[in-house]
């Protein structure tokens, strides 16, 4: 398997326009998670998905983000309006079940700036 | 939720020398991770390490949950294991990976 995919690995943006960030998990994997890093907060969970649902959003910052996942195989993030705080690195990870137990495995990750 | 703190926050080294980095969490776990981000910012699965201890060349894990920290131990370091490791956990009630605030290694020459 080539692992977990993201795409585009670089996105830069002028405030105020919508990104959307893309996942493609390992497959077989039922569980997915996109997390932010920055330098001040660390890497923080923003939302996780079993079996395509949403199970807790709780740390999504606010409105202007949302997450889908329509299938077991792609997700989505998408920040509409995009503002310069917004900026930091994303990923993605997945694992093959949630909270058992099991390894979890991270793509490389989309750097976006927001200018 | 739980807490996880790692140590040291920095830690410079000549190549060739060891080094333990430690993590500690403050509740029961089902699920311990360690990552090195490398300097591209990706993040490497080192070990997978809910208790016990595991190897990997030169690189070793060491999980006491009873007492609720873990050691990464890196021997005979070279300039490719500069870098931030991570170690993360996931808690039995919130069944998400959380992470601590990283050790950054930095081998020199």
């Amino acid at each position: 398997d080539a692992g977990v995919i993201q795409s585009p690995r670089h996105e830069v943006t002028e405030m105020g326009q919508e990104v959307t960030l893309r996942c493609k998990p390992i497959s077989g994997h039922n569980s997915l998670f996109w997390y932010r890093q920055t330098m001040m907060r660390g890497l923080e969970l923003l939302i996780y998905f079993n079996n395509n649902v949403p199970i807790d959003d709780s740390g999504m910052p606010e409105d202007r983000f949302s997450a889908k996942m329509p299938n077991a195989s792609f997700s989505t993030l998408k920040i509409q309006p995009s503002e310069p705080r917004d900026s930091a690195v994303y990923f993605c990870a997945s694992n093959p079940r949630l909270g058992i137990s099991t390894e979890a495995f991270f793509g490389q990750g989309t750097r976006l700036t927001v200018v | 939720g739980i807490q996880v703190e790692q140590s040291p926050p920095d830690l410079i080294l000549q190549e060739g020398a060891n080094s333990t980095l430690r993590c500690n969490f403050s509740d029961s776990v089902n699920n311990l991770q360690w990552f090195h981000q490398n300097p591209w910012g990706q993040l490497i699965n080192l070990f997978y390490i809910p208790s016990g201890t595991k190897q990997n060349g030169r690189l070793s894990a060491t999980t006491v949950a009873t007492e609720r920290y873990s050691l990464l131990y890196i021997s005979s370091s070279q300039t490719t294991d500069s870098g931030v490791y991570f170690c993360a956990v996931f808690d039995f009630g919130n069944e998400k990976l959380t992470f601590g605030t990283g050790t950054r290694l930095t081998i020199i020459p």
